[in-house]
């Protein structure tokens, strides 16, 4: 069975510094692998997804995350953050069951940035 | 373009009360539907998904049910609210295929608290 884990529940910037949120994930095979960000009492939108195709992979926003095999990690990173970004971060694993295609959810990472 | 609409927004009801969330997706067709609960400073949890009309799988025990009466409508039910059942509803749609597959689109959700 699949799973993720992000590995900090809660990460603090300063506005204009880089962000790194960290996710681990462990799958039997090659996953498809996506964030995914929620601002407050919003539905959650794709930030990028990495479907076995670049490791490096860009997303909305300035985003991007790399796929490592060898660490079975897909990090999120922004060079320069933007008080925008402040939201719940979601790593998410695809795996297929059925007829579809389930994703399995990290428990969030939650950005905060200051000024 | 596909959109997804969810209502309503926020809904505040009685203990033992009934409750009725519906979602419909515009735009495409035969798409899986989801819906997800999020409880507060907890990642989503899956409740329900289908892969058609009248195709409902339950991925956890509960109090509530979901039903699909049309390809692009689904809905979720209780009979008898508790309060446990609080929390942040939201519902999903994925594309069987393409290049989009596996990727949800989010509604913008449905606060719900049980008093």
């Amino acid at each position: 069975a699949q799973s993720v884990t992000q590995l900090d529940s809660h990460v603090s910037v300063s506005e204009g510094t880089p962000v790194l949120l960290r996710c681990n994930y462990s799958s039997s095979y090659s996953p498809s692998l996506f964030w995914y960000v929620q601002h407050p009492n919003k539905g959650l939108q794709l930030l990028l997804k990495y479907t076995s195709a670049a490791t490096l992979v860009k997303g909305i926003n300035g985003f991007e995350a790399e796929f490592k095999k060898s660490e079975t990690s897909f990090h999120l990173t922004k060079p320069s953050a933007h008080m925008s970004d402040a939201a719940e971060y979601f790593c998410v694993v695809s795996e297929k069951s059925g007829g579809y295609n389930k994703l399995i959810f990290g428990a969030g990472t939650r950005l905060a940035v200051h000024p | 373009s596909q959109t997804i609409h969810q209502w309503p927004a926020t809904l505040v009801q009685p203990v033992g009360s009934p409750l009725s969330l519906e979602c419909t997706v515009e735009g495409t067709s035969n798409p899986n539907l989801y819906w997800y609960r999020q409880a507060a400073g907890r990642g989503l949890q899956l409740l329900f998904y289908s892969v058609g009309i009248g195709q409902i799988s339950s991925e956890v025990p509960q109090n509530l049910s979901a039903s699909r009466p049309q390809d692009r409508q689904f809905i979720l039910s209780s009979k008898k609210l508790l309060l446990s059942d609080s929390g942040f509803y939201l519902c999903a749609w994925s594309s069987r295929q393409g290049l989009s597959a596996g990727e949800l689109f989010f509604g913008e959700g449905s606060r719900l608290t049980v008093l």
